[in-house]
């Protein structure tokens, strides 16, 4: 089942411009991860923010997390052509057993140049 | 260093046959995964190896599938008797895995199945 839901589904921005995806989801978490995928192939981790964490920065992004409203938003800035891409959140369960991720639809990124 | 491997990285197959796909994990990561994903959508969870751990098959959609994880390392998904609705990518990754919270999952290229 979907613990994740993404939106927008997708996004066509210009280069240059910030671009924002959301990330909703249903259940308590330890922590929140932003993937990103090419071509429909592997995914590549971005970023991962602690639910204790409020935001956390990598280079051009940043991801904030309110816990209370179980919502994430991933922001671009300054995006370029390369940064087209699917990207997904994902997240785990709280005190889950499992250890796997549970991965949204993903926000298909255009960034056209 | 390298990371996960996959193979093949396509496959076309009858349906009805059976089918082997294979991922190679970073060494030294504890934590396996398998999941697929079929055209625009995100991924299903599958099977997770952790360790010794008996693995946990909850994702499995049907006894069709099974997966076995040799000596720690080399992990083997098996669709037998395939059909047409489980063309997809299955995708591979592996982890650190401490107990508790999953870090960060590093993926394999994926292996593109067509079932004809």
């Amino acid at each position: 089942s979907q613990q994740g839901e993404e939106d927008p589904q997708a996004l066509s921005i210009q280069e240059g411009e910030n671009a924002t995806m959301n990330c909703s989801y249903k259940t308590s978490i330890n922590n929140l991860q932003w993937y990103r995928q090419n071509s429909g192939r592997g995914l590549v981790h971005l970023i991962l923010i602690r639910s204790n964490e409020r935001e956390k920065h990598s280079g051009r992004l940043r991801v904030t997390l309110d816990t209370s409203k179980k919502s994430s938003s991933l922001l671009i800035t300054a995006s370029r052509a390369a940064d087209t891409a699917s990207y997904f959140c994902a997240t785990d369960a709280y005190g889950g057993s499992q250890g796997n991720l549970i991965f949204g639809k993903g926000t298909k990124l255009s960034v056209k140049p | 260093g390298a990371g996960v491997s996959q193979s093949p990285s396509n496959k076309v197959t009858e349906k009805g046959k059976d089918v082997e796909l294979r991922c190679d994990p970073i060494s030294g990561h504890t934590a396996l995964y398998w999941y697929r994903q079929s055209l625009g959508q995100g991924l299903e969870f599958l099977i997770y190896f952790q360790g010794n751990s008996a693995p946990d098959k909850s994702g499995l959609p049907s006894d069709r599938f099974s997966a076995e994880r040799t000596g720690g390392s080399v992990s083997t998904l098996t669709i037998q008797r395939t059909q047409q609705e489980d063309s997809a990518v299955y995708l591979c990754a592996s982890s650190f895995r401490t107990s508790g919270t999953p870090r960060e999952q590093f993926f394999g290229p994926g292996t593109r199945l067509t079932v004809l």
